[in-house]
C-alpha cells in the first residue's frame, strides 16, 4: 500500500519568513495530494490540494509543487504569521471513487514573533 | 459552510465496554469515513463507506470495529469491546465525489 514519509517533523520560523514541508510518497498511482493544517485539539482542515496533471498550485501565501518523476510534493508557506502555528499533515490517495488518504506524520510549525 | 458534526465530542469508558460514535455528514455527500488519531501521531484511515456498503478498510478496522448508516443522516462508529488502545481521537469525514474529504472536530475517546 501507500507509504507517505514527511519531513521536517518540527520546524521553527522567525515570522515573515518561509516555511517548506517536503513529502514523498511510494505508490506512483497516488494523484491527490492534499494538505491539512490542524490545530491542537481540533479537525484537520484542508488549506490546499494538488492534482497530479499540475506541478504547481498557489493560494496566497501557500503554494504547493508536485513532482511527479521524483513522487514528492511539498508545502510552501511565505510571509509566515503567528497563525500559521500548527501541525500541518501531508496526505496522498487515488482520485477515485471514495478513495482513503494515506497520510504523513505531520509537521509541527512554530512561528515566532 | 456546512460541516461535518460529530458527537460525543468526549468520552470514557471502562474496558470491555461497547461505544458507539455518532457523525452527520455534509447533507449532500456521498463517501463517508473514520479516521482515527492518536495523542501525537498521524491521522490513521480506518473504513471507507458508499452505497450502503463498505468500500474499503483498514487492518486496524478488525472484527470489533462495525459502521452502519441507519437513516439518511447519520453515520455510526461501533466498537464492540474497547481496549486500552483503542483510545484516540476518532475523526469522521465525508466527501461528495470521493475526492475532497472534509473532517468532523472528532470524538476523543478515553478507554480505562
Amino acid at each position: 500500500g501507500e507509504n507517505v514519509e514527511q519531513h521536517p517533523s518540527t520546524l521553527s520560523v522567525q515570522e515573515g519568513d518561509s516555511a517548506v514541508i517536503k513529502c514523498t510518497y511510494s505508490d506512483s498511482a497516488s494523484n491527490y495530494f492534499p494538505w491539512y493544517k490542524q490545530e491542537l485539539g481540533k479537525r484537520p482542515q484542508l488549506i490546499i490540494d494538488i492534482r497530479s496533471n499540475v506541478g504547481e498550485k498557489k493560494d496566497q501565501r501557500i503554494a504547493v509543487t508536485l513532482n511527479k518523476t521524483a513522487k514528492h510534493f511539498s508545502l510552501h508557506i511565505t510571509e509566515t504569521q503567528p497563525e500559521d502555528s500548527a501541525v500541518y499533515f501531508c496526505a496522498a490517495s487515488i482520485r477515485a471513487a471514495g478513495n482513503k488518504l494515506t497520510f504523513g506524520g505531520g509537521t509541527r510549525v512554530l512561528v515566532k514573533p | 459552510e456546512p460541516e461535518v458534526t460529530q458527537t460525543p465530542s468526549h468520552q470514557v469508558t471502562q474496558m470491555g465496554q461497547e461505544v458507539i460514535l455518532r457523525c452527520v455528514p455534509i447533507s449532500n455527500h456521498l463517501y463517508f469515513y473514520w479516521y482515527r488519531q492518536i495523542l501525537g501521531q498521524k491521522v490513521e484511515f480506518l473504513v471507507s463507506f458508499y452505497n450502503n456498503e463498505i468500500s474499503e478498510k483498514s487492518e486496524i478496522f478488525d472484527d470489533q470495529f462495525s459502521v452502519e448508516r441507519p437513516d439518511g443522516s447519520n453515520f455510526t462508529l461501533k466498537i464492540r469491546s474497547t481496549k486500552l488502545e483503542d483510545s484516540a481521537m476518532y475523526f469522521c469525514a465525508s466527501s461528495r465525489s470521493g475526492n475532497t474529504i472534509y473532517f468532523g472536530e472528532g470524538s476523543w475517546l478515553t478507554v480505562v
